[in-house]
């Protein structure tokens, strides 16, 4: 059985610009997750869905980053404009549900020059 | 509110010794605890979790974990460490308080000398 994909795997752009991000979750998973890891830190969480719905996205700074749960499935998490601070790694996880165990996808690697 | 500590930024064993890497939370209610282990450009896999079962909690690749209440611990354990330990070592908490989100540490980078 297929894992989290995510894709792309690296992503350089320039300050200003905007980027998205695509996730596939595992099949029949219902919860999605969005996290950003900091070098040299553990992930923290940005947006988590049950199905289509966003139920916590109190750590997404919604001034310049947006996602969508079209249908419940795949994921996008958008970013415009771009900061130099935004370079991190972003990483996309799936669950049956909110208590299930999470899987986590390679992650998106994301340099802002 | 819940948290959790990794005491140890860098850990570095030789093979086939020991490894032990250090964990506390803090969490308002009874937890779950995790560690998941990141390899270079690999996602996130989990090792072991306890769940309120056992306290002496084994998991892949020869790891374990004991829970201790009383000293709101969770550390990890391998009494052989192999070079494919190499890794980063995330321990993390969760709990039905804070509605089951996931709280990491900041990681512990572990080298394995030949």
């Amino acid at each position: 059985e297929a894992g989290v994909v995510q894709s792309p795997r690296y992503k350089i752009i320039e300050k200003k610009q905007p980027v998205a991000f695509w996730c596939n979750p595992i099949s029949g998973h219902n919860t999605l997750y969005w996290y950003l890891q900091n070098l040299g830190q553990g992930p923290e969480l940005l947006i988590r869905y049950e199905n289509e719905e966003a139920v916590d996205d109190s750590q997404l700074p919604k001034d310049r980053f947006s996602a969508e749960r079209l249908k419940g499935v795949d994921s996008t998490l958008k970013i415009q404009p771009a900061e130099l601070g935004d370079s991190a790694v972003y990483l996309c996880a799936s669950s049956l549900d909110r208590q299930g165990q999470a899987f986590f996808g390679q992650g998106t690697r994301l340099t802002v020059v | 509110a819940q948290s959790v500590t990794q005491l140890d930024s860098h850990v570095s064993v030789s093979e086939g010794t020991p490894v032990l890497l250090r964990c506390n939370y803090s969490s308002s209610y009874s937890p779950s605890l995790f560690w998941y282990v990141q390899h270079p450009n690999k996602g996130l896999q989990l090792l072991l979790k306890y769940t309120s079962a056992a306290t002496l909690v084994k998991g892949i690749n020869g790891f374990e974990a004991e829970f201790k209440k009383s000293e709101t611990s969770f550390h990890l354990t391998k009494p052989s460490a192999h070079m494919s330990d190499a890794a980063e070592y995330f321990c993390v908490v969760s709990a039905r308080s804070n509605d089951y989100k996931l709280s990491f540490g900041a990681g512990t980078t572990v080298t394995v000398r030949a």
